[in-house]
């Protein structure tokens, strides 16, 4: 079975600056799936970034982009030039390519101060 | 492109109630989700269909709860007798399982209170 960790309960960081969400995972599969997922209050789960483990470019998405460590089953997101809008719970989850079973992590609740 | 359909948004109901939740996937996805995501905790994967075909469905109390994909499509979730415990909000979700990509999308959630 797959396990999905995310050690930050709370985060908080300035309007303008840099954060990173961290998030490690535990799998036995060589391919595999990876997401970050935002939830504002509203509470729709939204897609943020997504990266195959097949993949050896880190991938980004305007502001947003990943730093995928396979080796150290470490999945970090970064986000640059945070703005009130990224306010949100982030959940980092993991998706295995046998019928694409998900897991994801408790959340990191990001606060961005103006 | 419509997005996952849920309803009720919200429902309050009495333990040892029983409540239905509804979930139109978006169209053409084949894999359809429940999760039950608790206040402060990260979403939990209850049942898992592909086309009307039960993928995984680990975690699902099947004393209580229960699911069911007619036809490859609309899905519902049912709890009887409800317990405070259940107290959540339930995610439909679904998604394209192909090389276009596996994303999970979701739908707004439907929050329930048992009393």
């Amino acid at each position: 079975a797959q396990t999905v960790t995310q050690s930050q309960p709370e985060m908080s960081v300035q309007e303008a600056e840099t954060v990173t969400l961290s998030c490690t995972y535990d799998t036995s599969e060589n391919n595999y799936y990876l997401f970050w997922y935002k939830q504002p209050p509203s509470r729709q789960m939204i897609l943020v970034i997504r990266q195959e483990a097949y993949k050896q470019q880190n991938a980004t998405e305007n502001r947003f982009s990943v730093n995928f460590q396979k080796a150290a089953k470490s999945f970090s997101l970064k986000i640059s030039d945070s703005q009130l809008g990224d306010t949100a719970m982030y959940f980092c989850a993991f998706m295995n390519t046998n019928a694409g079973k998900s897991t994801f992590g408790d959340g990191t609740t990001l606060t961005v101060k103006p | 492109e419509a997005g996952v359909a849920q309803s009720p948004r919200y429902k309050i109901i009495e333990k040892r109630q029983s409540v239905a939740f509804w979930c139109n996937p978006i169209s053409g996805h084949a894999t359809l989700y429940w999760y039950q995501q608790i206040l402060g905790q990260g979403p939990k994967l209850l049942i898992q269909f592909q086309n009307n075909g039960v993928v995984d469905d680990s975690q699902l109390p099947k004393d209580r709860f229960s699911a069911e994909r007619l036809k490859g499509v609309d899905s519902t979730l049912k709890i009887q007798p409800a317990k405070l415990e259940d107290s959540a909000v339930y995610l439909c979700a679904s998604s394209f399982w192909g090389d276009s990509g596996n994303t999970i999308y979701f739908g707004e959630g439907s929050w329930l209170t048992v009393v």
